[in-house]
């Protein structure tokens, strides 16, 4: 149980267009997800946190006309990158907190992105 | 702010050699403790969450334990399918449900 899954898992795209990456709890409903990315050799940095049916709240430091998250239902959350460039490539990840006693946030396995 | 400091950056043992990794934090009312393991290339993967001090949870050969300042994951006996970083996270309670990450702990075991 408890599985969440990302597409596509590595993208490859030219500067200035934009990338749309998906995020699913597969076996249980999220209310919360999280975006975070991560590069090389380093840790998890939290970008925004999506609620379903409402706006993002983003970190400080995240432009939100950038990094556009979507959260339509208790499932699936979307983060777009618009006009992309070699400094967004990294890998983005998705948690999903599950309801139930303690709270426990499962995480998707990663979408690698790549400008060129 | 909250702050979690793991050490060492990086540990290297031979396969059955038991060690421990430290994660150091700073939190105002500490809501829960997460450890993770990663993968090289994938997410992360949940290990346990501990909520107070005293507190103790095993998996296998793994075993997490937390103080009011920090929390020790033990590897006991490990084996080549242990390498990997582990990762811990606080949650702090006036924070919603955000996770603050440290920097992680690479663990290589050699057969």
């Amino acid at each position: 149980g408890a599985v969440v899954s990302q597409h596509p898992s590595w993208v490859i795209c030219k500067s200035g267009t934009s990338v749309k990456i998906e995020c699913r709890s597969l076996d249980f409903q999220a209310t919360t997800m999280f975006w975070y990315r991560q590069f090389p050799k380093q840790s998890l940095m939290l970008m925004a946190t999506s609620n379903e049916g409402s706006k993002a709240t983003y970190e400080q430091g995240v432009e939100k006309d950038k990094f556009l998250i979507n959260h339509a239902s208790l499932t699936l959350s979307t983060l777009t990158v618009t006009s992309a460039h070699p400094e967004d490539s990294s890998f983005y990840i998705c948690s999903a907190e599950a309801a139930g006693p303690g709270p426990k946030q499962y995480f998707g396995p990663g979408t690698r992105l790549t400008v060129t | 702010e909250d702050q979690v400091t793991q050490s060492p950056e990086a540990l290297r043992l031979q396969e059955g050699e038991s060690s421990s990794l430290n994660c150091s934090y700073t939190v105002s009312g500490l809501r829960g403790l997460f450890w993770y393991r990663q993968d090289p290339g994938k997410g992360p993967e949940f290990l346990f969450t501990l909520y107070s001090a005293g507190e103790e949870k095993e998996k296998e050969r793994l075993k997490a334990t937390l103080t009011k300042k920090e929390s020790f994951l033990h590897i006991t006996a490990p084996k080549p399918e242990d390498s990997a970083t582990y990762l811990c996270a606080v949650q702090r309670k006036a924070a919603g449900n955000k996770l603050t990450f440290g920097g992680g702990t690479r663990v290589l075991v050699k057969p």
